[in-house]
């Protein structure tokens, strides 16, 4: 069955360090996305992409960073992780946009930053 | 910017309830809302997702209505049971933004026996 993955599940490190955590789907789907989710602010994009070598950013990039080299994958990288980037991330994906856009989503990743 | 608010943040209720879930936005230039359901410590999944041009959808004890004028949807779960205690969320689609959901905070479902 198609899916969608999401690695590691749980990660710790520590501040000012790089992480990236990886997303990949089986479904060839053009369109993927990353988004955070907090408690208090609910889930928040942070980047997407319509396909391969696009890239968007979304509300809340700062600090992080995505690149498309196939169709499959988005990693998101913590260029130096902060304690306010701790976490759970979760990456989702669709077929096509406009009213038909429905987004099927990752198991996500609860990233600390100690 | 698009708002989206979910009332009530949680509700718990006896096994068997008919129950009503709310969700508004503000903009009402949406494609499309989704409901998505959450358990603890998981990912989303999919329950309904209403085009613009809809007014309802239906899925076994599921029904979810679209008003896009007024900028409300509701989730109506029939019978409920146990094993749908779970955060539910909404999201909307909008055109000038394409592709991007924006969320609701969710409300938090218990069904006890």
């Amino acid at each position: 069955d198609a899916e969608i993955t999401q690695s590691p599940r749980h990660k710790i490190t520590e501040t000012g360090r790089q992480v990236t955590l990886a997303c990949h789907q089986t479904w060839n789907h053009n369109n993927m996305f990353w988004y955070r989710q907090d408690l208090g602010h609910g889930l928040r994009l942070i980047h997407y992409s319509y396909g391969v070598q696009d890239t968007n950013k979304g509300e809340v990039s700062d600090g992080y960073s995505v690149s498309r080299s196939n169709t499959e994958d988005l990693p998101l990288t913590l260029e130096s992780a902060a304690s306010s980037q701790t976490s759970v991330y979760f990456c989702a994906s669709s077929e096509s946009l406009g009213k038909y856009n429905e987004q099927f989503f990752g198991p996500g990743t609860r990233l600390t930053v100690l | 910017k698009q708002e989206v608010t979910q009332i009530p943040a949680a509700l718990s209720v006896p096994e068997g309830e008919n129950l009503v879930l709310n969700c508004s936005f503000t903009d009402s230039a949406i494609y499309n809302l989704q409901w998505f359901r959450q358990d603890p410590g998981k990912g989303l999944t999919s329950l309904l997702l209403i085009q613009s041009s809809q007014r309802e959808q239906t899925s076994g004890r599921l029904n979810a209505s679209l008003d896009k004028s007024s900028g409300r949807s509701t989730l109506y779960i029939a019978a409920s049971q146990p094993g749908d205690s779970a955060t539910y969320l909404c999201a909307v689609s909008r055109g000038s933004t394409l592709g991007r959901l924006y969320f609701g905070r969710g409300t938090q479902l218990t069904v006890w026996p």
